[in-house]
């Protein structure tokens, strides 16, 4: 089945700083890799999703870029402020039919200091 | 639009215990999962149902695990008897339908239920 890494585990950047997490895959034939934010308590939510058939994809201060050929896929935070510390998951899915599952990632705890 | 609604939102119990977990997705979506989340890691699916059938169940542990969804909208997991290590957050999702029929598979989370087993 699916394996999705995810780096670093925790990162702590200055407010105003970048922040990228990285993620890699292990099934080629995965073509979708949504982002998760999950605030303390909270549920997840979707913050920005990417289809294997563009390289790069952006929503104001975030962006996710994809490597198909060497199966990873990162998220860019620009311009961090204290309201984006969060868990950051990352996500990765295939679909068979009817069906199609989302591996997840096991998270990367962003801090940004103020 | 509201979203996904699960009860309760705690649930203390004693190991060997059983507990239900109740989900309502938001409404029109055709898709229903349910989540396992361990303490420091992501989510793992436990079940996936398209309408009222199964289509995914392949890391629920069916020895203690069960869950339906029989009018295809609200769903219940059910797990007996408990065990330490389920202690997690147990969250539901939906989606509108596979990517394949609609072009939409964005996943919408509810809140989650958190389960301590003592």
């Amino acid at each position: 089945g699916e394996n999705v890494e995810q780096h670093p585990s925790t990162l702590s950047v200055q407010e105003g700083d970048s922040a990228v997490i990285k993620c890699t895959y292990s099934d080629s034939a995965s073509n979708y890799f949504p982002w998760y934010k999950q605030e303390l308590g909270k549920r997840p939510q979707l913050i920005i999703d990417i289809r294997s058939n563009v390289g790069e994809k952006k929503d104001q201060r975030i962006a996710v870029t994809l490597n198909k050929t060497a199966k990873h896929f990162s998220l860019h935070i620009t311009e961090t402020q204290p309201e984006d510390s969060a868990v950051y998951f990352c996500a990765a899915s295939t679909s068979g039919g009817s069906n199609y599952k989302l591996t997840f990632g096991k998270g990367t705890l962003l801090t940004v200091n103020p | 639009e509201a979203g996904v609604a699960q009860s309760p939102r705690y649930k203390i119990i004693e190991k060997r215990q059983s507990v239900a977990f109740w989900c309502n997705p938001i409404s029109g979506h055709a898709t229903l999962y349910w989540y396992q989340q361990i303490l420091g890691q992501g989510p793992k699916l436990l079940i996936q149902f398209q309408n009222n059938g199964v289509v995914d169940d392949s890391q629920l542990p069916k020895d203690r695990f069960s869950a339906e969804r029989l009018k295809g909208v609200d769903s219940t997991l059910k797990i007996q008897p408990a065990k330490l290590e389920d202690s997690a957050v147990y969250l539901c999702a939906s989606s509108l339908a596979p990517r394949w029929t609609s072009g939409t598979d964005t996943q919408y989370f509810g809140p989650g239920t958190r389960l301590t087993v003592l």
